[in-house]
Protein backbone atom coordinates (compact mmCIF):
# COMPACT_ATOMS: atom_id res chain seq x y z
CA UNK A 1 0.00 0.00 0.00
CA UNK A 2 1.08 3.56 -0.14
CA UNK A 3 1.31 6.30 2.71
CA UNK A 4 -1.10 9.30 1.79
CA UNK A 5 -1.77 12.68 3.03
CA UNK A 6 -4.02 15.33 2.74
CA UNK A 7 -3.38 19.26 3.75
CA UNK A 8 -5.62 20.52 5.40
CA UNK A 9 -7.25 18.34 7.44
CA UNK A 10 -10.43 20.27 7.94
CA UNK A 11 -11.47 23.99 7.34
CA UNK A 12 -13.72 26.78 7.86
CA UNK A 13 -14.28 28.79 4.49
CA UNK A 14 -16.65 31.39 3.70
CA UNK A 15 -18.79 31.78 0.97
CA UNK A 16 -17.42 33.15 -2.23
CA UNK A 17 -13.64 32.16 -0.95
CA UNK A 18 -11.49 29.33 -2.50
CA UNK A 19 -9.39 26.51 -0.76
CA UNK A 20 -6.74 24.57 -2.67
CA UNK A 21 -6.64 20.98 -0.98
CA UNK A 22 -2.91 18.89 -1.44
CA UNK A 23 -2.94 15.35 -1.40
CA UNK A 24 0.64 13.84 -1.15
CA UNK A 25 1.42 9.96 -1.73
CA UNK A 26 5.08 8.60 -0.50
CA UNK A 27 5.46 7.05 -3.67
CA UNK A 28 4.66 7.08 -7.50
CA UNK A 29 1.26 6.29 -8.07
CA UNK A 30 -0.58 6.11 -11.73
CA UNK A 31 -3.69 7.32 -10.98
CA UNK A 32 -5.32 9.90 -8.57
CA UNK A 33 -8.81 10.72 -8.53
CA UNK A 34 -10.62 12.85 -6.16
CA UNK A 35 -14.10 12.34 -4.21
CA UNK A 36 -16.69 14.57 -2.59
CA UNK A 37 -18.47 12.53 0.08
CA UNK A 38 -21.40 14.79 1.37
CA UNK A 39 -22.39 14.24 4.87
CA UNK A 40 -24.09 11.01 5.08
CA UNK A 41 -23.09 10.38 1.66
CA UNK A 42 -21.55 7.88 -0.41
CA UNK A 43 -18.40 8.65 -2.48
CA UNK A 44 -19.11 10.46 -5.59
CA UNK A 45 -16.19 11.04 -8.06
CA UNK A 46 -14.87 14.30 -9.20
CA UNK A 47 -12.36 13.91 -11.61
CA UNK A 48 -9.44 11.98 -12.61
CA UNK A 49 -6.34 13.77 -11.92
CA UNK A 50 -3.81 13.20 -14.68
CA UNK A 51 0.03 13.80 -14.91
CA UNK A 52 0.78 16.12 -17.66
CA UNK A 53 -2.76 16.68 -18.76
CA UNK A 54 -6.01 17.91 -17.41
CA UNK A 55 -7.94 16.55 -15.34
CA UNK A 56 -10.54 14.46 -16.91
CA UNK A 57 -14.25 15.29 -14.84
CA UNK A 58 -17.47 13.41 -14.37
CA UNK A 59 -20.82 14.48 -15.28
CA UNK A 60 -21.78 17.26 -13.23
CA UNK A 61 -18.47 18.71 -12.27
CA UNK A 62 -16.72 21.31 -14.06
CA UNK A 63 -13.01 22.76 -13.93
CA UNK A 64 -14.11 26.11 -13.43
CA UNK A 65 -15.57 25.02 -10.45
CA UNK A 66 -13.01 22.48 -9.39
CA UNK A 67 -9.30 23.31 -10.85
CA UNK A 68 -7.09 20.34 -10.28
CA UNK A 69 -3.44 20.05 -10.90
CA UNK A 70 -0.72 17.03 -11.00
CA UNK A 71 2.45 18.20 -11.76
CA UNK A 72 4.10 14.56 -10.75
CA UNK A 73 3.47 11.30 -10.19
CA UNK A 74 3.38 11.53 -6.30
CA UNK A 75 1.41 15.04 -5.38
CA UNK A 76 -2.24 16.42 -6.92
CA UNK A 77 -4.19 19.69 -5.91
CA UNK A 78 -7.91 20.25 -5.59
CA UNK A 79 -8.97 23.82 -5.56
CA UNK A 80 -12.98 24.39 -4.56
CA UNK A 81 -13.44 28.16 -5.88
CA UNK A 82 -16.40 30.56 -4.78
CA UNK A 83 -17.71 28.27 -2.67
CA UNK A 84 -20.89 28.21 -1.35
CA UNK A 85 -22.57 26.59 1.88
CA UNK A 86 -23.72 23.35 -0.81
CA UNK A 87 -20.01 22.44 -1.16
CA UNK A 88 -20.10 21.40 2.45
CA UNK A 89 -18.31 18.14 2.34
CA UNK A 90 -15.26 16.08 3.11
CA UNK A 91 -12.83 16.07 0.15
CA UNK A 92 -10.93 12.70 -0.75
CA UNK A 93 -8.45 11.81 -2.88
CA UNK A 94 -7.54 8.57 -3.79
CA UNK A 95 -4.37 6.49 -5.73
CA UNK A 96 -4.52 3.35 -7.91
CA UNK A 97 -1.06 2.20 -6.61
CA UNK A 98 1.38 2.13 -10.06
CA UNK A 99 1.97 -0.98 -11.82
CA UNK A 100 -0.19 -3.24 -9.74
CA UNK A 101 -3.94 -3.10 -9.22
CA UNK A 102 -6.78 -0.83 -9.95
CA UNK A 103 -7.49 -1.22 -5.97
CA UNK A 104 -8.07 2.50 -4.82
CA UNK A 105 -6.71 3.58 -1.14
CA UNK A 106 -8.06 6.86 -0.02
CA UNK A 107 -6.83 9.66 1.53
CA UNK A 108 -7.91 10.76 5.28
CA UNK A 109 -9.99 13.42 3.93
CA UNK A 110 -10.57 17.48 4.02
CA UNK A 111 -13.65 18.33 5.90
CA UNK A 112 -14.70 21.73 4.40
CA UNK A 113 -17.46 23.87 6.21
CA UNK A 114 -18.85 26.77 4.57
CA UNK A 115 -20.97 29.42 6.22
CA UNK B 1 -24.75 5.27 -16.82
CA UNK B 2 -23.24 2.66 -14.60
CA UNK B 3 -25.19 2.27 -11.62
CA UNK B 4 -24.19 0.11 -8.21
CA UNK B 5 -27.48 -0.48 -5.87
CA UNK B 6 -26.80 -1.48 -2.18
CA UNK B 7 -29.40 -3.01 0.47
CA UNK B 8 -29.88 -2.55 3.09
CA UNK B 9 -28.98 1.21 4.50
CA UNK B 10 -29.16 -0.10 7.55
CA UNK B 11 -28.37 -2.88 9.31
CA UNK B 12 -28.51 -3.84 12.69
CA UNK B 13 -27.37 -7.49 14.14
CA UNK B 14 -26.73 -9.01 17.43
CA UNK B 15 -23.15 -9.32 18.50
CA UNK B 16 -22.26 -12.84 17.44
CA UNK B 17 -24.57 -13.10 14.43
CA UNK B 18 -23.97 -12.76 11.11
CA UNK B 19 -24.73 -9.94 8.79
CA UNK B 20 -25.30 -9.91 4.73
CA UNK B 21 -25.15 -6.93 2.49
CA UNK B 22 -26.33 -7.08 -0.83
CA UNK B 23 -25.48 -5.08 -4.41
CA UNK B 24 -26.28 -5.25 -7.80
CA UNK B 25 -24.39 -3.74 -10.87
CA UNK B 26 -26.26 -2.40 -13.85
CA UNK B 27 -22.35 -2.51 -16.59
CA UNK B 28 -21.95 -5.81 -17.32
CA UNK B 29 -18.39 -5.18 -18.44
CA UNK B 30 -17.12 -4.54 -14.60
CA UNK B 31 -14.94 -7.06 -13.32
CA UNK B 32 -13.84 -5.64 -10.30
CA UNK B 33 -15.86 -5.56 -7.03
CA UNK B 34 -14.41 -4.34 -4.15
CA UNK B 35 -15.76 -3.78 -0.61
CA UNK B 36 -14.61 -0.29 1.91
CA UNK B 37 -15.54 -0.28 5.40
CA UNK B 38 -15.50 3.47 6.84
CA UNK B 39 -15.41 3.66 10.45
CA UNK B 40 -16.88 7.21 12.06
CA UNK B 41 -14.75 10.31 10.83
CA UNK B 42 -12.29 8.09 9.15
CA UNK B 43 -11.48 7.17 5.44
CA UNK B 44 -12.67 4.55 3.44
CA UNK B 45 -10.41 1.12 3.72
CA UNK B 46 -10.37 -1.53 1.47
CA UNK B 47 -11.43 -4.99 3.34
CA UNK B 48 -12.09 -6.97 0.68
CA UNK B 49 -12.21 -7.03 -3.39
CA UNK B 50 -13.03 -10.12 -5.74
CA UNK B 51 -12.33 -10.34 -9.45
CA UNK B 52 -15.00 -11.67 -12.07
CA UNK B 53 -13.33 -15.17 -12.32
CA UNK B 54 -14.32 -16.17 -8.92
CA UNK B 55 -17.05 -16.98 -7.63
CA UNK B 56 -16.30 -16.30 -3.66
CA UNK B 57 -13.40 -15.57 -1.79
CA UNK B 58 -13.19 -15.51 2.07
CA UNK B 59 -10.82 -13.93 4.83
CA UNK B 60 -10.91 -15.06 8.02
CA UNK B 61 -14.78 -13.45 9.31
CA UNK B 62 -15.45 -11.89 6.32
CA UNK B 63 -16.42 -13.44 2.61
CA UNK B 64 -17.73 -12.08 -0.71
CA UNK B 65 -19.94 -13.61 -3.57
CA UNK B 66 -20.44 -12.87 -6.91
CA UNK B 67 -23.23 -13.92 -9.41
CA UNK B 68 -22.30 -12.49 -12.78
CA UNK B 69 -24.99 -13.74 -14.39
CA UNK B 70 -27.62 -12.14 -12.20
CA UNK B 71 -25.05 -8.96 -11.79
CA UNK B 72 -25.38 -8.88 -8.04
CA UNK B 73 -22.35 -9.77 -5.05
CA UNK B 74 -22.95 -9.72 -1.47
CA UNK B 75 -20.71 -9.66 1.56
CA UNK B 76 -21.01 -11.77 4.50
CA UNK B 77 -19.55 -11.00 7.63
CA UNK B 78 -19.37 -13.86 10.36
CA UNK B 79 -19.55 -13.66 14.01
CA UNK B 80 -19.71 -10.25 14.20
CA UNK B 81 -18.23 -8.30 16.64
CA UNK B 82 -18.56 -4.16 17.90
CA UNK B 83 -15.83 -3.08 15.87
CA UNK B 84 -17.53 -4.48 12.72
CA UNK B 85 -19.53 -1.34 13.32
CA UNK B 86 -19.66 1.11 10.41
CA UNK B 87 -20.63 2.23 7.51
CA UNK B 88 -19.89 -0.41 4.12
CA UNK B 89 -19.70 0.47 0.50
CA UNK B 90 -19.51 -1.78 -2.25
CA UNK B 91 -18.40 -1.03 -5.61
CA UNK B 92 -17.48 -1.62 -8.74
CA UNK B 93 -15.32 -1.06 -11.94
CA UNK B 94 -13.99 -2.33 -15.45
CA UNK B 95 -10.07 -3.45 -14.60
CA UNK B 96 -8.45 -0.82 -16.83
CA UNK B 97 -5.46 1.64 -16.26
CA UNK B 98 -7.86 4.38 -16.79
CA UNK B 99 -10.55 2.41 -14.13
CA UNK B 100 -13.00 4.14 -12.22
CA UNK B 101 -14.70 3.22 -8.89
CA UNK B 102 -18.49 3.44 -9.02
CA UNK B 103 -19.33 2.90 -5.04
CA UNK B 104 -22.71 1.66 -3.74
CA UNK B 105 -24.79 4.38 -1.43
CA UNK B 106 -23.44 2.47 1.44
CA UNK B 107 -25.04 -0.16 4.60
CA UNK B 108 -24.51 1.62 8.25
CA UNK B 109 -23.70 -1.53 10.36
CA UNK B 110 -24.42 -1.49 13.97
CA UNK B 111 -23.50 -4.42 16.16
CA UNK B 112 -25.75 -5.00 19.02
CA UNK B 113 -23.77 -6.06 22.52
Amino acid sequence: SAVISQKPSRDICQRGTSLTIQCQVDSQVTMMFWYRQQPGQSLTLIATANQGSEATYESGFVIDKFPISRPNLTFSTLTVSNMSPEDSSIYLCSVDLAGTTDTQYFGPGTRLTVL
Amino acid sequence: GENVEQHPSTLSVQEGDSAVIKCTYSDSASNYFPWYKQELGKRPQLIIDIRSNVGEKKDQRIAVTLNKTAKHFSLHITETQPEDSAVYFCAASRYSSASKIIFGSGTRLSIRP
